[in-house]
């Protein structure tokens, strides 16, 4: 398994200009999400998804939109970047459903996406 | 959400046995502790999980009292490669509530 993916690993972007952020993950996980972590800071939770064709917002949502039409993918969109959505963006995924067999639930991460906003 | 609280930073001597306590007062009875290690330039990963009293993995140990209401993470004789960023959660395993991180503990190993 390949795990949690993401491309790409770096990015600059001018103020205005409108990019995608990929995420997919082959481990059959029903909840995803995106992060973003500014130097020195922790991880502040962006959207998530329990499954697809369903998203809802974390703590930071705005200038961001996010879609999940397979349960592989989550693709993060900055519609018109700001310098203040420069940052290093996580994707993540964990199994989601519950399972009487479950006894450990973890969080797996992506490598990251540093984008920078000029 | 149990909200969490925990240091910012530590400093530790290599070798040491390092103790970071996390407070989490509200914990729900569905609920077990959960702490993440991140190294610069990479995502959190998954260092070890409990419900109550000791559990213990290859990386590390985690003790909770009878109450709940903290947990200890025990690094063992650390070593400079432990330097990292350590984040205690507290939710239910399974299930679809949203995960969020805090700012975690910085622990600085020194020569």
């Amino acid at each position: 398994n390949a795990g949690v993916t993401q491309t790409p690993k770096f990015q600059v972007l001018k103020t205005g200009q409108s990019m995608t952020l990929q995420c997919a993950q082959d481990m059959n996980h029903e909840y995803m999400s995106w992060y973003r972590q500014d130097p020195g800071m922790g991880l502040r939770l962006i959207h998530y998804s329990v499954g697809a064709g369903i998203t809802d917002q974390g703590e930071v949502p705005n200038g961001y939109n996010v879609s999940r039409s397979t349960t592989e993918d989550f693709p993060l969109r900055l519609l018109s970047a700001a310098p203040s959505q420069t940052s290093v963006y996580f994707c993540a995924s964990r199994l989601g459903r519950r399972l009487s067999s479950l006894t450990t639930d973890t969080q797996y991460f992506g490598p990251g996406t540093r984008l920078t906003v000029l | 959400l149990a909200k969490t609280t925990q240091p910012i930073s530590m400093d530790s001597y290599e070798g040491q046995e390092v103790n970071i306590t996390c407070s989490h007062n509200n914990i729900a009875t569905n609920d077990y502790i959960t702490w993440y290690q991140q190294f610069p330039s990479q995502g959190p990963r998954f260092i070890i999980q409990g419900y109550k009293t000791k559990v213990t993995n290859e990386v590390a140990s985690l003790f909770i009292p009878a109450d709940r209401k903290s947990s200890t993470l025990s690094l063992p004789r650390v070593s400079l490669s432990d330097t990292a960023v350590y984040y205690c959660l507290v939710g239910p395993v399974g299930g679809y509530q949203k995960v969020t991180f805090g700012t975690g503990t910085k622990l600085q190993v020194i020569p």
